[in-house]
């Protein structure tokens, strides 16, 4: 099976501005999760979408956003960059299934810079 | 919420060593994982081990839930183990595991 595959690898963007990141989960895997990765804070908890459903959310501003469509692929959003939101953006794929156990496969990351 | 605390945070070794890795959680966990994380930043699953203990290769893994820890050992270590290790735990229904800070470990040949 393919992995899971995060587009695009690498962004530039200037303060303001709004990104669009995408995540293609492994086929057949229904969950899927974000995680922001910076220096000072380590790997943070953003989402988790199953089913077109937010399930939960980490602490973040209202400008981080996300969704997740009928064939699993997800997207978040970010808008009004800030120079803090400079990080490594990892999408994790899981199963899902209801009582089985939550194995997480990552993706490579989207390294995002704001200039 | 849970807090999840590795130990050593950096970890030096000679090629051909071997090395204990600590991962300590505040709170009763379901699902727990080890990953290795390369410099591309890509993480690797090592283990999935909310119990119990599992090999593979040069790799095992020990977690004991009821006291709330997990170890990662690394035999003979080679420069390819380099990296940062990560341990990340979730409980059941919260739909989000907690990472560890990471042991980063550098394996000089």
């Amino acid at each position: 099976k393919a992995g899971v595959t995060q587009t695009p690898r690498y962004l530039i963007k200037t303060r303001g501005q709004q990104v669009t990141l995408s995540c293609s989960p492994i086929s057949g895997h229904r969950s899927v999760s974000w995680y922001q990765q910076t220096p000072g804070q380590g790997l943070q908890f953003l989402f988790e979408y199953f089913s077109e459903t937010q399930r939960n959310k980490g602490n973040f501003p209202g400008r981080f956003s996300g969704r997740q469509f009928s064939n699993s692929r997800s997207e978040m959003n970010v808008s009004t960059l800030e120079l803090g939101d400079s990080a490594l953006y990892l999408c994790a794929s899981s199963p899902g299934l209801a009582g089985g156990p939550t194995v997480q496969f990552f993706g490579p990351g989207t390294r995002l810079t704001v200039l | 919420g849970i807090q999840v605390e590795q130990s050593p945070p950096d970890l030096i070794l000679q090629e051909g060593a071997n090395s204990t890795l600590r991962c300590n959680f505040s709170d009763s966990v379901n699902n727990l994982q080890w990953f290795h994380q390369n410099p591309w930043g890509q993480l690797i699953n090592l283990f999935y081990i909310p119990s119990g203990t599992k090999q593979n290769g040069r790799l095992s893994a020990t977690t004991v839930a009821t006291e709330r820890y997990s170890l990662l050992y690394i035999s003979s270590s080679q420069t390819t183990d380099s990296g940062v290790y990560f341990c990340a735990v979730e409980r059941s229904g919260t739909y989000k595991y907690i990472f560890g800070t990471g042991t980063r470990l550098k394996v000089l040949a």
